[in-house]
């Protein structure tokens, strides 16, 4: 099973910040979704990122797949409190049955 | 509505007493997934099934069975059930094995 780590895994910043969370891993995967997922409540896809180098926004957040589609990043910017929550990353590998998922960074933005 | 509907919610019960968590999906999907959450350890795939009747084991699949005898459902199977299973559980189902995941709510087991 391919490996991902995020970091940070917790981060708690007060309401209009930006911040980076980071997806990493040494193998190469075929598309990298993220999900978002809150207290009581299963994760939710925010987005698939599936070219090397390939940038999707979804509103303030923006997703970047990493050139050698080994990495990502999610971009918030100016953080609300409805952003708070866990936030997952998970690689498809090339060939399998499989996603891996990362550890999840949690997010908590403060009023 | 779209949805992956797992029962129950909570699950409080013993060690050895059989259990089964039922998953039901309403969109047709072909593939669906058992995983476990737990801190500091993220999302581990269980068992996975790519269609009816076909099985597979994912990361974590000892102490656990499940069965795919239709296409909406899903249960996952615990024979005996142990304290090191207490543990958060999702099911969820996609179109195709690395297609996105469509989450249930969860079930929080307890095995005391």
């Amino acid at each position: 099973t391919q490996l991902l780590e995020q970091s940070p895994q917790f981060l708690s910043i007060q309401e209009g910040e930006n911040l980076t969370v980071y997806c990493n891993s040494s193998s190469v995967f075929s598309s990298l979704q993220w999900y978002r997922q809150e207290p009581g409540e299963g994760p939710v896809l925010l987005v698939t990122v599936v070219t090397g180098g390939e940038v999707k926004k979804l509103k303030r957040l923006t997703f970047q797949f990493g050139d050698a589609r080994k990495d990502s990043s999610l971009h918030i910017t100016a953080a609300q409190p409805g952003d708070t929550g866990l936030y997952l990353c998970a690689g498809a590998e090339a060939s399998g049955s499989r996603l891996t998922f990362g550890e999840g960074t949690q997010l908590t933005v403060n009023p | 509505e779209a949805q992956v509907t797992q029962n129950p919610r909570y699950l409080i019960t013993v060690t050895g007493k059989k259990l089964t968590v039922t998953c039901s999906q309403n969109m047709n999907h072909e593939y669906m997934s058992w995983y476990r959450q737990d801190p500091g350890l993220g999302l581990r795939q269980i068992y996975y099934s790519m269609n009816v009747e076909v099985t597979d084991k994912g990361d974590v699949p000892e102490g656990y069975k499940v069965s795919r005898k239709e296409k909406r459902n899903f249960p996952l199977i615990l024979e005996s059930p142990s304290p090191n299973q207490t543990s958060l559980y999702f099911c969820a189902s996609s179109y195709g094995d690395n297609s996105p995941l469509h989450f249930g709510n969860g079930t929080r087991l307890t095995v005391t």
